[in-house]
């Protein structure tokens, strides 16, 4: 168990829907990523979060927005969702300094 | 923007050889070079990470190297064992600036027995 955790780990939603994923980090760590892996790709960086302030954006969707609350948890909200919205995101969580960060089990959404 | 470049994407191995899996980055400001580990249905987990003030670093069957100069860096996997076959990712990261942690695209290791 990393100390990430991450709910629901399972979501089935249909086309056009909003969910909302959310994420709480290891005790004590300030930053948060989130990360969208589609079936047998790579891990693409979303967004991060450091202490409730957005510290760097990727490819995230308009679509996509986020935010970290001042309990240092974090939601990821998708919206107008579409089938290729279909993956497995995860959030992960890094103290300050050159150290590593730690991953949740993800959240499987479906969109049908 | 910054770019984490993997190669090979996959890598079939027997049972005792040897396994190197290299990566590139573009950001010269990288400082923070973590290799993780996706084994099938779980989370990415840390295996080996190197800080841009070492070289080389080992533990046990695992080393990573690390060329500034070049910016790249690799993975090297010795006696390689079934248990060993998974997904493979490399990352780079500024960390103390904006601590975004970029990914490499994978490498999905085989090894057979």
């Amino acid at each position: 168990d990393s100390g990430v955790t991450q709910t629901p780990k399972h979501l089935i939603t249909a086309t056009g829907q909003r969910v909302t994923l959310r994420c709480s980090p290891r005790s004590g760590d300030l930053s948060v990523y989130w990360y969208q892996q589609s079936l047998d790709q790579g891990l693409q960086f979303l967004i991060q979060y450091y202490n409730g302030e957005e510290r760097a954006k990727g490819n995230i969707l308009e679509r996509f927005s986020a935010q970290q609350f001042p309990d240092l948890h974090s939601e990821l909200n998708l919206s107008s969702l579409e089938l290729g919205d279909s993956a497995l995101y995860f959030c992960a969580s890094s103290p300050r300094g050159l150290t590593e960060a730690f991953f949740g089990q993800g959240t499987r959404l479906t969109v049908v | 923007g910054e770019n984490v470049e993997q190669h090979p994407s996959t890598l079939s191995v027997q049972e005792g050889d040897s396994a190197v899996i290299k990566c590139t980055y573009s950001d010269s400001a990288s400082n923070y070079f973590p290799w993780y580990k996706q084994e099938l249905g779980k989370r990415p987990q840390l295996i080996i990470d190197i800080r841009s003030n070492v070289g080389e670093k080992k533990d046990q069957r695992i080393a990573v190297t690390l060329n500034k100069t070049a910016k790249h860096f690799s993975l090297h996997i010795t006696e390689t064992q079934p248990e060993d076959s998974a997904v493979y990712f490399c990352a780079a990261s500024h960390k103390g600036y904006t601590d975004k942690l970029i990914f490499g695209t994978g490498t999905r290791l085989q090894v057979f027995p």
